[in-house]
């Protein structure tokens, strides 16, 4: 079975610039997550999606950061303008979102650097 | 907000031995997970409990949703065993929200 799939694995950015990230999640898996994980720090929810609805986008930056999964598979978060807080590992997670069962499956994550 | 109180956030071992991680949760949680950051920085699942315990050669973990806590015990520790570890919580309350918390850096030394 294919795992969760992200690319690309490193960027490094100047403050200003823009990046996005692509992640396919596995196969079946309704429901999908991004997380941003700053250096030492534990995962911290960012979105997750249930099919293509955004369920809760409460921690995204709203006005630099956005994300969408318009088929309910695939999904791509973008950062508009980049800043040096910004830097951290960005990692998407899928499960099958049922109530029985909710097991995450991350990929390797993306390691952003903003210089 | 649905809190994860990890702790302790740093733990030294000598092979052989062994202790136990644990996550206090501010809420009634669901289910937990418990991952490890592998040496290529990716997070493995090592357990899914909606209740009690289970057992995985020398980690164990459990999970009590009313007393609102879980537990990963490592027993005759090895120096592969080494790394950061997760416990993340899934609230009772609305979606699949999955709450993670700071972490664990465990050490293993001969």
């Amino acid at each position: 079975e294919a795992g969760v799939t992200q690319s690309p694995r490193y960027a490094v950015l100047q403050e200003g610039q823009a990046v996005s990230f692509w992640c396919d999640p596995i196969s079946g898996h309704d429901t999908l997550y991004w997380y941003q994980q700053p250096r030492d720090q534990g995962p911290q929810l960012l979105v997750y999606f249930r099919d293509e609805a955004v369920i809760d986008n409460s921690q995204l930056p709203s006005d630099r950061f956005s994300a969408v999964r318009p088929k309910g598979t695939n999904s791509t978060l973008k950062i508009q303008s980049a800043k040096q807080g910004d830097t951290a590992t960005y990692l998407c997670a899928s499960s099958l979102g049922t109530i029985s069962n909710e097991r995450l499956f991350f990929g390797h994550g993306t390691k952003l650097s903003v210089l | 907000g649905d809190q994860v109180e990890q702790s302790p956030s740093a733990l030294s071992l000598h092979e052989g031995t062994g202790s136990a991680l644990r996550c206090n949760f501010t809420t009634t949680m669901r289910a937990v997970q418990w991952f490890r950051k592998n040496s290529r920085g990716s997070l493995i699942n090592l357990f899914y409990l909606a209740s009690g315990t289970k057992e995985n050669g020398r980690l164990k973990s459990a999970f009590d949703s009313k007393e609102r806590y879980s537990t990963l015990h490592i027993r005759d520790a090895q120096l592969e065993d080494s790394g950061t570890y997760f416990c993340a919580a899934e609230a009772r309350t609305g979606g699949y929200k999955v709450v993670f918390g700071s972490g664990t850096r465990l050490l293993v030394s001969p």
